[in-house]
């Protein structure tokens, strides 16, 4: 039982470079989550999928896009990497609106 | 004022002991509550989620939601060295998409 899958688990770029998470889920789920997590700011949503066919920004979407590109997979991508994006992100995934969300273990993204 | 509000600790017990946690939110429009339980390196890790006001139980775990006082609560009984880790509640309104968390609260059991 994989759950939420996030690939790759590190990662370190060059300012200026490009890079795309992937996340994948095994539980059917419709909605799925980006997030990032960083010291004394907790998490933070970037952008989620309510269902497939749909994206939404959330509370920090600048420097980000994403794609839905069927219902177990979302990716983030980072056209242009920023030292401020430097983070440890995290996928999250629900069934519906009344479930809670169920989380990756997090890529960890150094931009140097 | 952050919506929710959870202090960091570190909170350091004994093994055995009992570990009590909580949080205090502002918005009455949340209507659902989670503690997730995170080990350093890993993901958020769900351990109780409850809708409604009242008690709800899992094993050594009990979850308290008091929603005419904007407080949410979660007790360890037994604590082990293994739930050495930072617990972070979260909470969402009604068909919501944002989950809304608290800064988390460190642990560490003591054997």
């Amino acid at each position: 039982n994989a759950g939420v899958t996030q690939t790759p688990k590190f990662q370190v770029l060059k300012t200026g470079q490009s890079m795309t998470l992937q996340c994948a889920q095994d539980m059917n789920h419709n909605s799925m989550y980006w997030y990032r997590q960083d010291p004394g700011m907790g998490l933070r949503l970037i952008y989620y999928s309510a269902s497939e066919g749909t994206t939404d920004k959330g509370e920090v979407p600048n420097g980000y896009n994403v794609s839905r590109l069927n219902k177990r997979e979302f990716s983030l991508r980072l056209e242009s990497a920023a030292p401020s994006q430097t983070s440890v992100y995290f996928c999250a995934s629900r069934s519906t609106p009344d479930q809670p969300q169920h989380f990756g273990d997090g890529t960890r993204l150094s931009i140097l | 004022q952050k919506e929710v509000e959870q202090d960091p600790g570190p909170l350091s017990v004994p093994e055995g002991a009992i570990v009590s946690l909580n949080c205090t939110y502002s918005n009455s429009a949340f209507q659902y509550f989670m503690w997730y339980r995170q080990y350093s390196r890993k993901g958020p890790e769900l351990l109780m989620y409850t809708y409604s006001s009242g008690n709800k139980e899992d094993g050594r775990f009990t979850a308290q939601v008091d929603k005419s006082s904007k407080y949410i609560s979660l007790f360890i009984r037994d604590s082990q060295p293994s739930d050495s880790a930072t617990y972070l509640c979260a909470m969402f309104k009604a068909a919501g998409n944002k989950l809304t968390f608290g800064g988390g609260t460190r642990v560490l059991v003591k054997p």
